[in-house]
């Protein structure tokens, strides 16, 4: 079954860190660009960041420009988001999602929720 | 970046009928790289038609997508009840591959 299942939303305060992951199975990773998608509550779907198959092309939003930092391990079939800096508006459900770039967005996983508050 | 307006921002309609959802691109599409994903509440969203017209596997035929340019549609033949969801446009032509603010599908 291909399977996406995002970890390591928490709570922190603005200005403090944490590291997404995102475990891939069920397909061949290194075949496809991925991309982080997140949703502020009761909001629509926002594009975060960007990668292609093999890390070398990188996109990022400008609210997330100079603060995320996205990154693959293919041996590992993981995902990654670095998010430093945290602000408030930051605040949201975080999904990654098998494509992007010149391409849909075919499998998403549950996602993983990152609140940043005082 | 390309702005995507979609159009109602609610749709209110009775189990049977006919849907149709605009969305427009502030600027032209590039090989018509518009995908629709469909979402219901505490669920991720879900791939239904990608390259304007196509429909992702397992997807049922009363969901078509149309469109070209900066004008695209997703029309749904005949309501299912459980189709009533919320619905966005997304264009993959250009970086960033922005989304649309949503379209409710409520029952009516």
């Amino acid at each position: 079954e291909v399977q996406l299942v995002e970890s390591g939303g928490g709570v922190v305060r603005p200005g403090g860190s944490l590291r997404l992951s995102c475990a891939a199975s069920g397909f061949t990773f290194d075949d496809y660009g991925m991309t982080w998608v997140r949703q502020a509550p009761g909001k629509g779907l926002e594009w975060v960041s960007g990668i292609n198959w093999n890390g070398g092309s990188t996109g990022y939003a400008d609210s997330v420009k100079g603060r995320f930092t996205i990154s693959r391990d293919n041996a590992k079939n993981s995902l990654y988001l670095q998010m430093n800096t945290l602000r408030a508006e930051d605040t949201a459900l975080y999904h990654c999602a098998r494509g992007g770039g010149s391409w849909y967005m075919d499998v998403w996983g549950k996602g993983t929720t990152v609140t940043v508050s005082s | 970046e390309i702005v995507l307006t979609q159009s109602p921002g609610t749709l209110s309609l009775s189990p049977g009928e006919r849907a149709t959802l605009s969305c427009r691109a502030s600027q032209t599409v590039s090989s018509s790289y518009v995908a629709w994903y469909q979402q219901k509440p505490g669920q991720a969203p879900r791939l239904l038609i990608y390259g304007a017209s196509s429909r992702a596997t397992g997807i049922p035929d009363r969901f078509s997508g149309s469109g070209s340019g900066t004008d695209f549609t997703l029309t749904i033949s005949r309501l299912e009840p459980e189709d009533f969801a919320v619905y966005y446009c997304q264009q993959y032509g250009s970086s960033p591959g922005t989304f649309g603010q949503g379209t409710k599908v409520e029952i009516k």
